[in-house]
């Protein structure tokens, strides 16, 4: 595969339940993010790592736990979420913070839904 | 507060027309990005201005950045329904966290 991959693509859950979603990047990029996309507002940075150390984190509850295992690998924990938690759930990967092309690239989403 | 404001929202345009989108932001950045959303996908990334008076073309696309003003703009010529998606720009304040507009929604009518 090419490019950003995130694993699942949708995803229901109780605000009880426990869940993990994962991105995999393949450009041998060193800096990945997790973004969160509600509708009718704007994109919202949560979580930057650069050489899988967090260097950014916005502002995010605890019930959204980030882990970088690698610069290919990027999970988000996810627990006692809340129903405005659901929205779009976008992972992206760029060459490394300070790049002179730091162009993100973008997988293609997980859908989440909290009931 | 960083704001990434872009105008207008929502524009509905004839084929063959040409406008602009425009992107102010409230604080210095010396990068733009320009990205566009087909509906149910992702952001594909479509320019990167890097310094002012920068000026990129691809396409009926072309962006251009004006670092002083705090502006930048997506000129559309002549549009094809193909450019019908949704359009952000996105600035980077020189710490990392990025900030994006609100989007502008595009449709090109045939």
């Amino acid at each position: 595969e090419t490019g950003v991959t995130q694993t699942p693509r949708h995803l229901v859950m109780g605000m009880t339940n426990k869940k993990s979603l994962k991105c995999e990047q393949h450009l041998g990029h060193n800096a990945m993010y997790w973004y969160k996309q509600s509708a009718k507002k704007p994109l919202e940075l949560m979580f930057v790592y650069n050489f899988k150390e967090q260097t950014e984190n916005n502002s995010v509850p605890s019930r959204f736990s980030p882990e970088c295992p690698n610069s290919s690998h990027l999970f988000l924990h996810l627990h006692t979420l809340q129903p405005e938690d659901s929205a779009l759930y976008l992972c992206a990967s760029s060459p490394a913070l300070g790049s002179s092309t730091d162009t993100q690239y973008f997988g293609p989403g997980t859908r989440l839904t909290v009931l | 507060e960083l704001k990434v404001e872009q105008n207008p929202l929502f524009l509905s345009m004839q084929e063959g027309k040409n406008y602009t989108i425009y992107c102010n932001y409230s604080t210095t950045s010396d990068r733009l990005y320009w990205y566009r959303q087909d509906p149910g996908k992702s952001l594909e990334s479509l320019f990167v201005l890097l310094s002012n008076g920068a000026v990129k073309q691809e396409g009926r696309l072309m962006a251009s950045l004006d670092t002083k003003a705090r502006l930048s703009t997506l000129h559309i010529t002549a549009a094809v329904h193909d450019l019908s998606a949704t359009y952000f720009c996105a600035v980077d304040p020189g710490t990392y966290k990025y900030i994006f507009g609100t989007g502008t929604r595009l449709k090109v009518l045939a």
